[in-house]
């Protein structure tokens, strides 16, 4: 079955650090999405990625498209402390999602 | 424009009992689809309506969960009876049906179960 694998798992940010995280997979998509995750809340979209090799930002963040079609990356830039929460990686084939395990993004004290 | 709504946003059951959550999908978006989001993990899909029909609901455990949309609009997932690995986030999301756009699916705030 098809493998993905978001790293890392967790990550501490200072305020003003670009954070960059990613996704690989075993499985070739036609579509990779980024979300956010803020506790007690659904994920919310934050870049979405149609095309192999595409490089899309918004705002602070930036995210690329693999050209092999398998991994995608996201980067923050210059964080700031609402940028905390769990970030899911989430390619998609047919319409339907496979989301990864997360990377969640803590302040470091 | 309204997001997806879900309610309750959070239900303590017994094992062995019933629940039902409830989602309104943003107006005008044809698809709809319940995921189950243990701690811990990203979602994972149970179910996918279009308008009123099933798309796919390979992963839903259909001795215990059932979904419908009467409508092609609100939708209630129910599970009956509960054990307790069903403790999780149950989300519902929406999506525009046709072109590019149907990959972004937006996503309500989740009922929080706990199955004791």
């Amino acid at each position: 079955g098809q493998q993905l694998n978001q790293s890392p798992q967790s990550m501490f940010i200072q305020e003003g650090e670009d954070v960059s995280m990613n996704c690989t997979s075993s499985s070739i998509f036609n579509t990779w999405l980024w979300y956010k995750q803020d506790p007690g809340e659904g994920p919310v979209l934050l870049i979405a990625l149609y095309k192999a090799g595409e490089l899309t930002s918004n705002g602070r963040l930036t995210a690329q498209f693999g050209i092999t079609r398998k991994d995608s990356f996201l980067n923050i830039s210059a964080s700031i402390p609402s940028d905390v929460g769990i970030y899911f990686c989430a390619p998609a084939n047919d319409y339907k999602l496979s989301f990864g395990a997360g990377t969640t993004v803590t302040v470091r004290a | 424009e309204a997001g997806v709504a879900q309610s309750p946003r959070y239900k303590i059951i017994e094992k062995r009992q019933s629940v039902a959550f409830w989602c309104n999908p943003i107006s005008g978006h044809a698809t709809l689809y319940w995921y189950q989001q243990i701690l811990g993990q990203g979602p994972k899909l149970l179910i996918q309506f279009q308008n009123n029909g099933v798309v796919d609901d390979s992963q839903l455990p259909k001795d215990r969960f059932s979904a419908e949309r009467l409508k092609g609009v609100d939708s209630t997932l129910k599970i009956q009876p509960a054990k307790l690995e069903d403790s999780a986030v149950y989300l519902c999301a929406s999506s525009v049906t046709g072109a590019t756009v149907s990959y972004e699916q937006y996503f309500g705030p989740g009922t929080r179960l706990t199955v004791t």
